[in-house]
């Protein structure tokens, strides 16, 4: 079973960020925070992770908190191509696999 | 291009059919997965495996059979499936060392089993 808990759909307008929360209360100490993303009908795809500390990227930036019960992916410029449905899931390092659970469902519109 | 192709990328069989899906992975991981994602659904985990040997089955009908050659090829071998079966079939690969997390994933097979 998925270990987080994401709202089922989001909106946000094009060019204004997309702010998507998860949270992940029972999340151990050795367990990242994984984010994917996907298009419709085709393969997730990486986003970012993170352990403790905020994490920025060319795709978003992961705001994780202190206590790493929660955390938030943001979009800083969202467009109409970042529609999609975005997974968190927490994990530990390695070749273990990921465990989706339903998303949320993010439509940009214009 | 993600590295991991998947062929054919649509598939539709009747159920006494046998037919393979191939997944193979350009990027000199040593873990590939199988993924099913039915309509409505969130993915779900089917077969792991790791250098070549099978690691995780999550309770997969003998009807889906995985086949490993090597690292960088992964078979599904698809025989007597239901309509239920139709989905989207979705490998990925990774690598196996700690602190290098990120899974890269195929565009998918869609299946349709009449």
């Amino acid at each position: 079973d998925a270990k987080t808990t994401q709202p089922p759909s989001m909106d946000c307008a094009e060019g204004r960020a997309a702010n998507l929360p998860c949270n992940h209360s029972t999340i151990s100490g050795n367990e990242y925070v994984y984010w994917y993303r996907q298009i419709h009908s085709q393969g997730p795809q990486y986003i970012i992770h993170g352990l403790k500390n905020n994490e920025t990227n060319e795709m978003a930036s992961l705001i994780i908190t202190e206590d790493r019960k929660s955390s938030t992916l943001i979009l800083p410029h969202a467009t109409l191509r970042d529609t999609a449905v975005y997974y968190c899931i927490v994990k530990i390092s390695g070749n273990t696999p990921l465990v989706f659970g339903k998303g949320t469902r993010l439509s940009v519109i214009a | 291009e993600t590295g991991v192709t998947q062929t054919p990328r649509h598939l539709v069989m009747g159920m006494t059919n046998k037919k393979s899906l191939k997944c193979e992975q350009h990027l000199g991981h040593n873990a590939m997965y199988w993924y099913k994602q039915s309509a409505k659904k969130p993915l779900e985990l089917m077969f792991v495996y790791n250098f070549k040997e099978q690691t995780e089955n999550n309770s997969v009908p003998s009807r889906f059979s995985p086949e490993c050659p090597n690292s960088s090829h992964l078979f599904l071998h698809l025989h007597t499936l239901q309509p239920e079966d139709s989905a989207l079939y979705l490998c990925a690969s990774s690598q196996g060392s700690i602190g290098y997390n990120e899974q890269f994933f195929g565009p998918g097979t869609r299946l349709t089993v009449l």
